[in-house]
């Protein structure tokens, strides 16, 4: 089975611009989360899809947004980017839900925002 | 949030030395989650412990889990060099419909060879 898919690698983009990350899960897993990893911040949960819907979301601005399509598939998008913004944003799908399995990682998008 | 906090959060130790890290959090759970990442990489899923188990093992890897003290440890023994990674723990919050996993900043270990 292939895993978490997380594209682009790597990323650079300028103050102000907007970026989409994209995440594809396991196959048949049907909740996607996302991460923001910072030296300074440690790992900060942003947001979980499940099945097209937010279930859950963590304390970041609305400039941060996601979604998830009919095939589990997810994006996630930040608009108006800001130097702060520079981190590893992991994505990670699970099967169901968290009481019965684990959260399986993609290898991250690394974006720098100069 | 139900974050764990890793302790301590760097450790250096001789390869054939055991190393021991421990997690504190602060709410009920359904389970805790000892996850590994590599520089720059994703995490990996490690082990998985229940409320209601007190310990797990798999493969040199021992889970303790303590719902009184609300703590847990992990225990590797026999250490080698590809065991040098971060480690956090991640307690699965027994309230359903906030199911969300949430990390403290780890504990970054360091195996010399």
């Amino acid at each position: 089975k292939a895993g978490v898919t997380q594209t682009p690698r790597y990323l650079i983009k300028t103050r102000g611009q907007q970026v989409t990350l994209s995440c594809s899960p396991i196959s048949g897993h049907r909740s996607v989360s996302w991460y923001q990893q910072t030296p300074g911040q440690g790992l900060q949960f942003l947001f979980e899809y499940f099945s097209e819907t937010q279930r859950n979301k963590g304390n970041f601005p609305g400039r941060f947004s996601g979604r998830q399509f009919s095939n589990s598939r997810s994006e996630m998008n930040v608009s108006t980017l800001e130097l702060g913004d520079s981190a590893l944003y992991l994505c990670a799908s699970s099967l169901w839900d968290l009481n019965n399995s684990p959260l399986h990682f993609g290898n991250g998008t690394r974006l720098t925002v100069t | 949030s139900q974050q764990g906090e890793e302790d301590p959060q760097a450790l250096s130790i001789q390869e054939g030395e055991n190393a021991t890290m421990n997690c504190s959090y602060k709410t009920s759970i359904n389970n805790l989650q000892w996850y590994r990442q590599n520089s720059g990489r994703g995490l990996v899923h490690l082990i998985l412990i229940r409320s209601n188990e007190r310990e797990k093992h798999s493969g040199r890897l021992r889970v303790t889990l303590d719902t009184s003290k609300k703590s847990s440890s992990l225990l590797i023994t026999a250490s080698r060099a590809a065991d040098t990674a971060s480690y956090f723990c991640a307690p699965a919050p027994s309230n359903f419909g906030n199911e969300k996993l949430t990390f403290g900043t780890g504990t970054r270990l360091t195996i010399i060879p």
